[in-house]
């Protein structure tokens, strides 16, 4: 059964400063997505990863992909308070579903 | 070209009652995905749909719950008899073969 783990599952930042988070999961996978998601709003796709070693930037946030590891990693370099949401990976294998991680809840302070 | 469309946005039903959540998934797109948000945590899948066919339900809960996508019209995942419990944010997603889901906005059930 395929498995996906976040961490950390909260995570307090400073402005002006750089994290990660990590995305393990348990078996091999088509795509790993992850998205960003408001209180009560829908899901936010920011990033697909498709092959190894696949990195992907957007503005603040980069993402990328190692397949032998079965690790996947959210990097956000000189966080704002904008920033502040809840951070999900996902994984798709056989293209018949999404495995969601936890997630994780950031809180970006001034 | 318009998105994933769910309604209602937010629905209210008494325990006991039943609760049918409707999905219109993009043009061009055939294939539809449930996904189940319980308060704090990540989307659960529950089942995924082509056109009159489910081809994986293994997420959905035994009893009480259904869905279907037929010829025509929005797929529909429907909830008898209502627990406290099945109050949650359900997710639709729809994608053509082979390519990555798009979601709708999702539906907000509350429980009475």
């Amino acid at each position: 059964e395929l498995k996906v783990e976040q961490n950390p599952l909260f995570l307090s930042m400073q402005e002006g400063k750089n994290y990660t988070i990590y995305c393990n999961y348990s078996t091999t996978s088509d795509r790993l997505y992850w998205y960003r998601q408001d209180p009560g709003k829908s899901l936010e796709s920011l990033f697909v990863l498709l092959s190894n070693g696949a990195v992907k930037q957007e503005g603040r946030l980069m993402a990328s992909l190692d397949t032998k590891a079965r690790l996947s990693t959210l990097h956000i370099t000189a966080a704002v308070h904008d920033l502040s949401a809840t951070y999900f990976c996902a994984v798709e294998r056989n293209t018949d579903k999404l495995i969601f991680g936890t997630g994780t809840r950031l809180q970006v302070f001034p | 070209n318009a998105g994933v469309m769910q309604n209602p946005r937010h629905l209210v039903r008494r325990r006991g009652q039943e609760a049918r959540l409707r999905c219109s998934p993009m043009k061009g797109h055939s294939h539809v995905y449930w996904y189940r948000q319980l308060p704090e945590e990540g989307l659960k899948f529950m089942v995924y749909l082509q056109k009159e066919n489910i081809i994986d339900e293994s997420g959905m809960p035994k009893e009480r719950f259904s869905a279907e996508f037929p010829k025509e019209g929005p797929s529909i995942l429907r909830i008898q008899q209502v627990v406290r419990g099945d109050s949650a944010a359900y997710f639709c997603a729809s994608s053509p073969l082979n390519q990555p889901q798009h979601f709708g906005d999702g539906t907000r059930l509350s429980i009475l």
